[in-house]
């Protein structure tokens, strides 16, 4: 059974940069297979999908984040990355980490979700 | 962006009943690239239906999902009391979007 974890730290100044990371268990990154995948939700909001990545590192963003957002993978702690930069309230949410189940090029459903960090914008 | 559009915004049903809650789309879902998510409060999202109306592993067959094009449904035929919660249609024929939810809530 496939688990992931988010951690990093709740409160982020405005106008820093967001990062986070997702440690997967259960099964391994670099095995192939699977896209992974950053969703955030704001408070007692909607979903917003953040971007994709392999594990060969190739990524593809929300053309409304791209300019913002890296995400990245380790592959030898079994590890994906969010770094958000140029923070504000409006990025006050819920992220999460998921497994996407590949139907076709960065096309896929998300299986297997992280339980979510809070992440808030505040001075 | 294909933006989805989730109706009712709230159901109030009782135990056993029936439901189906509707997704439509601004523009047709290639390949019916439609899954469906069930969140309850401080949890994350569950994937129920992938593919419009393949359940995922572990479903009850209760939970069933049908459309095509802009239309979907998904339908839930004998409410049980753990169903209660926040259903979400999400579309990732194109980059992924989700609908804005629909709360099945107690009578």
């Amino acid at each position: 059974q496939v688990q992931l974890q988010e951690s990093g730290p709740g409160l982020v100044k405005p106008s820093q940069t967001l990062s986070l990371t997702c440690t997967v268990s259960g099964g391994s990154i670099s095995s192939g297979g699977y896209y992974w995948t950053w969703i955030r939700q704001h408070p007692g909001k909607g979903l917003e999908w953040i971007g994709y990545i392999y594990y060969s590192g190739s990524t593809y963003y929300n053309p409304s984040l791209k300019s913002r957002v890296t995400i990245s993978v380790d592959t030898s702690k079994n590890q994906l990355s969010l770094k958000l930069s140029s923070v504000t309230a409006a990025d006050t949410a819920v992220y999460y980490c998921a497994r996407v189940g590949i139907v076709g090029a960065w096309r896929g459903y998300f299986d297997y979700w992280g339980q979510g960090t809070l992440v808030t914008v505040s001075s | 962006e294909i933006v989805l559009t989730q109706s009712p915004g709230t159901l109030s049903l009782s135990p056993g009943e029936r439901v189906t809650l509707s997704c439509r789309a601004s523009q047709s879902v290639s390949s019916s690239y439609l899954a469906w998510y069930q969140q309850k409060p401080g949890q994350a999202p569950r994937l129920l239906i992938y593919g419009a109306s393949s359940r995922a592993t572990g479903i009850p067959d209760r939970f069933s999902g049908r459309g095509s094009g802009t239309d979907f449904t998904l339908t839930i035929s004998r409410l049980e009391p753990e169903d209660f919660a926040v259903y979400y249609c999400q579309q990732y024929g194109s980059s992924p979007t989700f609908g804005q939810g629909t709360k099945v809530e107690i009578k």
